[in-house]
């Protein structure tokens, strides 16, 4: 069955310090693979996508994710986190032959000042 | 900057009302969504639209209907609403690339059915 798996529900992190979201993923075709980020009070907003080629995708605010086919993983990573960060993230799954993405439950980043 | 409208912030009905959410988007997308968002349960797809007067069932659409008359208008309707139908509800958009297009979501509508 297709599906993403976020495995923290909560993470908290110090500002200042670095910061790995996980997702793993089980699709059956090549994926394409999102990061979305969802503020207080917000709908949600594209962080970064990967579609192919250059496995480290760049995505707004300082955030960067790496694709690995081998551990069908798709992290999200920052060097350096800011209290504005602090907000849930969610990986999602799509491919070409449908509109229908599939979600992870989420992670709520908390920053500690 | 696309924006994708959704007409209520927050919704108290009562149960057995028949309820009405409204999403308006400005940037002539084709696809249109609703998500229904609980928290431990990420989003799940209610409804989608590919174009006008066309309608899709996501993964939960028990209890639920949508109406696209307009390319930039979605509504989604509860029928005859329900305790367990008490959620955050999401509309978003995206153009024609299936879900190769990220999607635009608009602020929510957090329904409460009493």
């Amino acid at each position: 069955a297709q599906s993403v798996t976020q495995p923290d529900i909560h993470i908290t992190v110090s500002e200042g310090a670095s910061l790995e979201l996980r997702c793993n993923y089980s699709y059956g075709a090549t994926p394409y693979l999102f990061w979305y980020v969802q503020s207080p009070g917000q709908g949600l907003q594209l962080l970064l996508k990967y579609f192919s080629g250059d496995t480290l995708v760049q995505g707004i605010k300082g955030f960067e994710a790496e694709f690995k086919r081998s551990q069908s993983s798709f992290n999200l990573r920052k060097p350096s986190v800011h209290w504005s960060d602090a907000a849930e993230y969610f990986c999602a799954v799509g491919d070409d032959s449908n509109y229908q993405l599939i979600w992870g439950a989420g992670t709520k980043l908390i920053i500690k000042p | 900057d696309v924006k994708v409208t959704q007409s209520s912030r927050y919704l108290v009905k009562r149960t057995g009302e028949k309820v009405f959410l409204e999403c308006v988007q400005d940037m002539d997308h084709e696809n249109m969504f609703w998500y229904r968002q609980d928290p431990g349960l990420g989003l799940r797809l209610i409804y989608f639209s590919y174009d006008v007067k066309m309608k899709e069932k996501g993964d939960i659409p028990e209890g639920y209907s949508v109406s696209r008359e307009k390319k930039e208008r979605f509504s989604l309707i509860l029928e005859s609403a329900s305790t367990n139908q008490t959620s955050m509800y999401l509309c978003a958009s995206s153009l024609g690339d299936r879900a190769a297009s990220p999607l635009h979501f608009g602020n929510g509508t957090r329904l409460t059915v009493t």
